[in-house]
């Protein structure tokens, strides 16, 4: 089952950072952090991952906390394409168990 | 275009029929995914592969559902008998041997009962 907890929606101006929480309490040592999104009729996409460290691509940066038991997806310069269903998964990595994705936070982007 | 791709795109069928659905992964991709997703929810995983090997099931793969991948490259899903409740949009993934794991999805199969 999803070991994640995140809210249900949020709003982001265009052209501003969107800072989407995630909290994972009961992380373990092995288990990274994911994150995908998934616009309307289209398959999730993958964006990042990390274990402990902060972590930052092309896409998007990944902030942990150092406990660990949180983390935020962060979409610098949010435009409307990036209006999706955002999930943030915890998985052993390697493992070749599936995802948990649970039900995500809708994040739209305001014109 | 070298992703995932699925076919078909959408589905109609009627109670009781059965309907197959194929997917082709990423080729240099061994691990294959299915998953179920259902309006306003996150994907549910149904079953994977590795190669030729279905190494692990849901139990939401009823009796009436049946994954191959006999090659170890294209995969199948097929429902027996469908019913209502088996309406959803039906997504393959793909992954490599990679440390991270990473799983890329195609653009999922919509079924949809009459």
């Amino acid at each position: 089952d999803a070991k994640t907890t995140q809210p249900p929606s949020m709003d982001c101006a265009e052209g501003r950072a969107a800072n989407l929480p995630c909290n994972h309490s009961t992380i373990s040592g092995n288990e990274y952090v994911y994150w995908y999104r998934q616009i309307h009729s289209q398959g999730p996409q993958y964006i990042i991952h990390g274990l402990k460290n902060n972590e930052t691509n092309e896409m998007a940066s990944l902030i942990i906390t150092e406990d660990r038991k949180s983390s935020t997806l962060i979409l610098p310069h949010a435009t409307l394409r990036d209006t999706a269903v955002y999930y943030c998964i915890v998985r052993v990595v390697n493992t070749g168990n599936q995802f948990y994705f649970g039900t995500g936070t809708s994040l739209t982007v305001i014109p | 275009d070298t992703g995932v791709s699925q076919d078909p795109r959408h589905k109609i069928t009627k109670r009781g029929q059965n309907v197959t659905f194929r997917c082709d992964p990423i080729s240099e991709h061994n691990r294959l995914y299915w998953y179920r997703q259902t309006l306003g929810q996150g994907p549910e995983f149904l079953t994977y592969f590795q190669n030729e090997a279905q190494l692990e099931k849901s139990r939401l793969l009823s009796d009436r559902f049946s994954a191959e991948r006999p090659k170890g490259s294209f995969s199948t899903l097929e429902i027996q008998r469908t019913e209502q409740g088996d309406s959803a949009m039906y997504l393959c993934a793909s992954s490599s041997r990679d440390v991270r794991g990473e799983q890329y999805f195609g653009p999922g199969t919509r079924l949809t009962g009459t």
